[in-house]
């Protein structure tokens, strides 16, 4: 596609359930990221995917908390019993990783309220 | 550690004034992005940096590598610029996947 794309846009879901957010980065960008962003709140840092190095996990904020990435391409975070502190805007950032070529692309972001 | 200091936090503006935000940092950079976020979330990239100046429309972001420091310069602002800017500073084998954020100033352009 054009851009990253992310789904879904909008997620309501019960305490203690898990979701799933999907990420689809720029067709051939190397690099992937995920944020979370609270109501009012700068972005924090979840995790980082960079081609098949194994990727920087260390923003992940419990065990609940968990991704993965099919080679280079779709990234999907997963929430397991959800609480009500993870809602939050997810947003997913793809770039074109190397020297000076590391423009980034946001998507849309997933919106979840855990009730 | 690499930190990213923004500043101001927040600013009001008056329509067609100049406006400047600040951003520092500690280690240095392979590169700095200047972003942008509206009200509704989306974020958009804005510049990438590595040295001198860039220039796109009514914007304008500067880098000094030896002071550590962008700034990034709206000209003849405007309502629609209100929106949230982050600096964030691309680091090739720095930490949380080499980009370090600021926190974001919060501007307002008031007509």
């Amino acid at each position: 596609g054009a851009g990253v794309s992310q789904s879904p846009s909008n997620k309501v879901t019960e305490k203690g359930k898990d979701v799933e957010l999907r990420c689809d980065p720029i067709s051939g960008h190397t690099a992937l990221y995920w944020y979370r962003q609270r109501l009012g709140q700068g972005l924090e840092f979840l995790i980082y995917f960079q081609g098949n190095s194994a990727p920087d996990k260390s923003g992940l904020p419990s065990d609940r908390f968990s991704a993965e990435r099919t080679g280079e391409s779709v990234s999907t975070l997963t929430i397991q019993r959800t609480q009500q502190e993870d809602s939050a805007v997810y947003l997913c950032a793809s770039s074109l990783a190397g020297f000076n070529t590391g423009e980034l692309f946001f998507g849309e972001g997933s919106r979840l309220t855990v009730l | 550690k690499n930190e990213v200091e923004q500043s101001p936090q927040n600013l009001t503006a008056q329509e067609g004034e100049f406006i400047t935000i600040n951003c520092s940092y500690s280690v240095g950079i392979s590169a700095l992005h200047w972003l942008q976020q509206h009200p509704g979330g989306g974020i958009v990239s804005l510049f990438m940096l590595s040295s001198g100046k860039k220039k796109h429309g009514r914007l304008i972001a500067t880098i000094n590598i030896q002071e550590k420091h962008s700034s990034l310069h709206i000209t003849a602002s405007h309502p629609r610029d209100s929106a949230v800017y982050i600096c964030a500073d691309l680091n090739y084998g720095g930490s949380q996947g080499n980009l370090i954020f600021g926190k974001g100033t919060k501007l307002s352009v008031k007509p």
